[in-house]
C-alpha cells in the first residue's frame, strides 16, 4: 500500500531564516506531489504542484520554491523566511493524471517567529 | 472556474444524532467531487469520492454523500454521531475537461464539527 511522510511535523523557525520540508511517496512511481499551506480559517491553499521529475508548477507568487529531486521526493524551500510563512504544510500525492484523487501527509505545522 | 461553498462555518450536534453537511459547487460539466476529514493537527483524509454511476456514495466511518445535480450539491450525511467525528470536514471538488486533463482538486473552506455530550 502507499503511504506519504513528511518531516518534521513541528517547526519553529526565526524571520529571515531558510526552511526546508520534505514530503516522500512510498509504494508507488511517478505520482503527482502537491504542497499546500493551511491558514487558520482559510482552507487549503495549493503552492506548488509537479507531474515529474524536476518539473515544478507554482500556483501563488511568494518567497517559498518546491523541488522534486527524485520521483518520489518533494521539497519545500525559502531562503528567508517571513512572518506570514506561517501555517500548517501539507503535501499531497495522486495516481491520477490531473490530480483528481489526492491523498495526504500527516503535515508540518510551522511558526515563524 | 470551479469554486466550492461550504456554508456553514460551525455546526454543533449532540452525539447519536444525525449529521447534514452542506457543499454546492460551481462548475459547467460533470464534477468529481470528494469529502476529506481532518483532525486537529492531523492531514486530510478521504471519506469518500463520486466520480460517476449512483448518485449516492457510501464512505468510510458510516458516512455517505448524495450528488444532486440540479441542486449542485453534495452534502455529507451520518445517522448518528460519535463523539470522535469531531473534526474539520472539507468538501474539494475537480473536473475533466474535454482533451482528457484535469487540473487538480477546489477545496471548500471546511466545517468545523462540534460533537455535545
Amino acid at each position: 500500500s502507499q503511504t506519504i511522510h513528511q518531516w518534521p511535523a513541528t517547526l519553529v523557525q526565526p524571520v529571515g531564516s531558510p526552511l526546508s520540508l520534505e514530503c516522500t511517496v512510498e509504494g508507488t512511481s511517478n505520482p503527482n506531489l502537491y504542497w499546500y499551506r493551511q491558514a487558520a480559517g482559510r482552507g487549503l491553499q495549493l503552492l506548488f504542484y509537479s507531474v515529474g521529475i524536476g518539473q515544478i508548477s507554482s500556483e501563488v507568487p511568494q518567497n517559498l520554491s518546491a523541488s522534486r529531486p527524485q520521483d518520489r521526493q518533494f521539497i519545500l524551500s525559502s531562503k528567508k523566511l517571513l512572518l506570514s510563512d506561517s501555517g500548517f504544510y501539507l503535501c499531497a500525492w495522486s495516481p491520477l493524471a490531473g490530480g483528481l484523487l489526492q491523498f495526504f501527509g500527516p503535515g508540518t505545522r510551522l511558526t515563524v517567529l | 472556474a470551479q469554486s466550492v461553498t461550504q456554508p456553514d462555518i460551525h455546526i454543533t450536534v449532540s452525539e447519536g444524532a444525525s449529521l447534514e453537511l452542506r457543499c454546492n459547487y460551481s462548475y459547467g460539466a460533470t464534477p468529481y467531487l470528494f469529502w476529506y476529514v481532518q483532525s486537529p493537527g492531523q492531514g486530510l483524509q478521504l471519506l469518500l469520492k463520486y466520480f460517476s454511476g449512483d448518485t449516492l456514495v457510501q464512505g468510510i466511518k458510516g458516512f455517505e454523500a448524495e450528488f444532486k445535480r440540479s441542486q449542485s450539491s453534495f452534502n455529507l450525511r451520518k445517522p448518528s454521531v460519535h463523539w470522535s467525528d469531531a473534526a474539520e470536514y472539507f468538501c474539494a471538488v475537480g473536473a475533466m475537461y474535454s482533451g482528457g486533463g484535469a487540473d487538480g482538486l477546489t477545496f471548500g473552506k471546511g466545517t468545523h464539527l462540534i460533537i455535545q455530550p
